[in-house]
């Protein structure tokens, strides 16, 4: 079975700091993406970055990037520049094969002024 | 673009009757559907993969004569809960996926905002 664990199930930073959310994950894909996830107190979840498994660069999006490493299975979130706003629940998922997501229990983040 | 909707996004009802819940992607054609629960607290589990036109794929656990699925357009996906109990309280969130061509389709999920179902 393919899974996806997030060893940190919260987490705490200042704003303006950085953080960084670690994921490590077994797949038997060769090929696929890799999602961060955020989801706030909405319950809405918000797509924060993606990554392709056959890119070597690591995806950056503004204030995240990532950690990709395929021979590892690792893939963390690396939040630069912290705001209140970022306060959510974060989700690792990577594509598990038929365009499933796998996602892992998740990271609770609390941004603290 | 690419918003997914829900409906309706509380719903309460008694034990024994069956509830439908609405999915709809807003301004795409979503090739494939997907149906989570999730519980306070916990992850998304993944209930079902829903394509257009022909039967959904249930995960392993999942009761697919409890858990109806119909997919009868690229924009709409249903879920019936039916004859409900109080354990099926929970949060269903819908998503849907869109390719966006190239050489290597990239399947975002798109996600619904989401639907707390109590059973009384």
């Amino acid at each position: 079975a393919q899974t996806v664990t997030q060893s940190q199930p919260e987490m705490s930073v200042q704003e303006a700091e950085t953080v960084t959310l670690s994921c490590t994950y077994d797949t038997s894909e060769n090929n696929y993406y890799l999602f961060w996830y955020k989801q706030p107190p909405s319950r809405q979840m918000i797509l924060v970055i993606r990554q392709e498994a056959y890119k070597q660069q690591n995806a950056t999006e503004n204030r995240f990037s990532v950690n990709f490493q395929k021979a590892a299975k690792s893939f963390s979130l690396k939040i630069s520049d912290s705001q209140l706003g970022d306060t959510a629940m974060y989700f690792c998922a990577p594509e598990g094969g038929y365009n499933k997501l796998i996602f892992g229990a998740g990271t609770r983040l609390a941004v603290h002024p | 673009g690419a918003v997914v909707s829900q409906h309706p996004s509380r719903v309460i009802c008694k034990s024994g009757t069956s509830v439908k819940i609405e999915c709809r992607s807003l301004d795409f054609q979503a090739t494939t559907m997907f149906w989570y629960r999730q519980f306070p607290k916990q992850s998304l589990m993944l209930m079902a993969t829903s394509n257009e036109g022909s039967k959904a794929t249930y995960e392993q656990g999942v009761e697919k004569d409890k858990f109806l699925i119909n997919h009868a357009s690229l924009t709409l996906s249903t879920l019936t809960v039916t004859s409900a109990h109080p354990e099926d309280s929970s949060f269903y969130i819908c998503s849907a996926t869109v390719s966006s061509g190239g050489l290597t389709p990239n399947y975002e999920q798109y996600f619904g905002p989401g639907t707390r179902l109590t059973v009384t």
